[in-house]
């Protein structure tokens, strides 16, 4: 299973909405809803977001949401908050394996 | 309160061995699938291997297998994972995931980590 490929970085001002997105293939991303979103700020451990493609975990904020469509996975963040300012990742898994995304860095301008 | 609580990280010589251990609490460690994830530093992340409940299955990423071993003990809520023929590679800071089911399977609450350093 080959890693899942990211954007290295995207930007938005506040108030704003990025999509990350998160492609794989027909393999993978394409054919399984395995799909979830982890957020990692500096310094940090990183935390659930988004979790079966288009889930929030309780205490995640509406502003972030999910979606696929094809081999490509979508992390859509709206509203854009200062705090947002974290590197984002995308894994899928096969039954057995699990594989990441390069990561992507949100800039919050 | 749900916690992960990694230790045993440290300075390894390249050929060394090193065994991360991670103390679960705050939920029902023995019901749960574990995985360790690493980061090299600068770097994305990386799954290195998970483990089902009564340690039933294990798996491996290709990079550690036949190096690297992962076990649990329920009784003491705790996660392990031993590391073998260390190479500058491993240098890492690895994370102790608990994996959530849904519908599918997910990454649902990490530790802190703990810093394995292998250098001569």
């Amino acid at each position: 299973q080959s890693a899942l490929t990211q954007p290295p970085s995207v930007s938005g001002s506040p108030g704003q909405s990025v999509t990350i997105s998160c492609t794989g293939t027909s393999s993978d991303v394409g054919s399984y809803d395995r799909i979830s979103w982890y957020q990692q700020p500096p310094g940090t451990a990183p935390k659930l977001m988004i979790y079966d493609v288009s889930k929030r975990p309780s205490g995640v904020p509406d502003r972030f949401s999910g979606s696929k469509s094809g081999n490509t996975a979508s992390l859509t963040i709206s509203g854009l908050q200062a705090e947002d300012e974290a590197d984002y990742y995308c894994t899928s898994h096969a039954s057995i394996t699990w594989v990441f995304g390069g990561g992507t860095r949100l800039t919050v301008l | 309160e749900v916690q992960l609580v990694e230790s045993g990280g440290g300075l390894v010589k390249p050929g060394g061995s090193l065994r991360l251990s991670c103390a679960a609490s705050g939920f029902t460690f023995r019901i749960y699938s574990m995985a360790w994830v690493r980061q090299a530093p600068g770097k994305g992340l990386e799954w290195v291997s998970s483990i089902s409940p009564s340690s039933s299955s294990t798996h491996y990423a290709d990079s550690v297998m036949g190096r690297f071993a992962i076990s649990r003990d329920d009784a003491k809520n705790s996660l392990y994972l031993q590391m073998d023929r260390l190479r500058a590679e491993d240098t890492a800071l690895y994370y102790c995931v608990r994996l959530d089911a849904s519908e599918t399977f997910y990454m649902g609450c990490w530790g802190q980590g703990t810093l394995v350093t292998v250098s001569s």
